[in-house]
């Protein structure tokens, strides 16, 4: 079954700066790819998501990269605020024809974001 | 428009006892699946539903867990004889196909 693998565990900046995170999957019919970020205590949002067929997306100060044949992707968050201090997952998914599986979830990078 | 909502937000309960938490999607959604997420881990998949089917209930960990969606809106999902193992926090999500949006999750502690 699919496996997701997310790096840092935790990663600290300064306000300003570019934070990256980094997933790999193993499951190459794996198709979909969303990024939620988790407040503490709160729901997952979220943030940004790509589908195979792209290989970046870009929304504001947040982007994700796709590299197939590597299978992985990334999130960047360019000129980071202290509101974007949370944990951050990685999941992988299918959807064809109308099905669509469940998320497999990376275990997560906790962001700090130091004013 | 309403999100996913979930009830009870918290419950404590005592080990060897029933619960049943409810989760109400977004109206329309057609996929509503079931999470388990421990304390500093990622969301574990649990059970799935496309309207009234449940399709996928692989990630269920033990015959004690069991979850219904009898008329394809709202879902319960009921733990019987609660061990401690159980205590985590339960997030439900609903799909229109491949977006995922999340409930506030109930958070389970048995004690």
């Amino acid at each position: 079954g699919e496996n997701v693998e997310q790096h840092p565990s935790t990663l600290s900046v300064q306000e300003g700066d570019s934070a990256v995170i980094k997933c790999t999957y193993s499951d190459s019919a794996s198709n979909y790819f969303p990024w939620y970020k988790q407040e503490l205590g709160k729901r997952p949002q979220l943030i940004i998501d790509i589908r195979s067929n792209v290989g970046e997306k870009k929304d504001q100060r947040i982007a994700v990269t796709l590299n197939k044949t590597a299978k992985h992707f990334s999130l960047h968050i360019t000129e980071t605020q202290p509101e974007d201090s949370a944990v951050y997952f990685c999941a992988a998914s299918w959807a064809y024809g109308g099905s669509q599986g469940n998320l497999i979830f990376g275990k997560g990078t906790k962001l700090s974001v130091k004013p | 428009g309403a999100g996913v909502s979930q009830s009870p937000r918290y419950k404590v309960a005592k080990r060897g006892q029933d619960v049943a938490l409810r989760c109400d999607p977004i109206s329309g959604h057609v996929s509503l699946f079931w999470y388990q997420q421990a304390l500093g881990q990622g969301p574990e998949f649990l059970t799935y539903f496309q309207n009234e089917a449940q399709l996928d209930k692989s990630g269920l960990p033990s015959d004690r867990f069991f979850a219904e969606r009898p008329e394809g809106s709202v879902s319960t999902l009921k733990i019987q004889r609660t061990q401690q193992e159980d205590s985590a926090v339960y997030l439900c999500a609903s799909s229109p196909i491949e977006t995922q949006y999340f409930g506030p999750g109930t958070r389970l502690l048995v004690l």
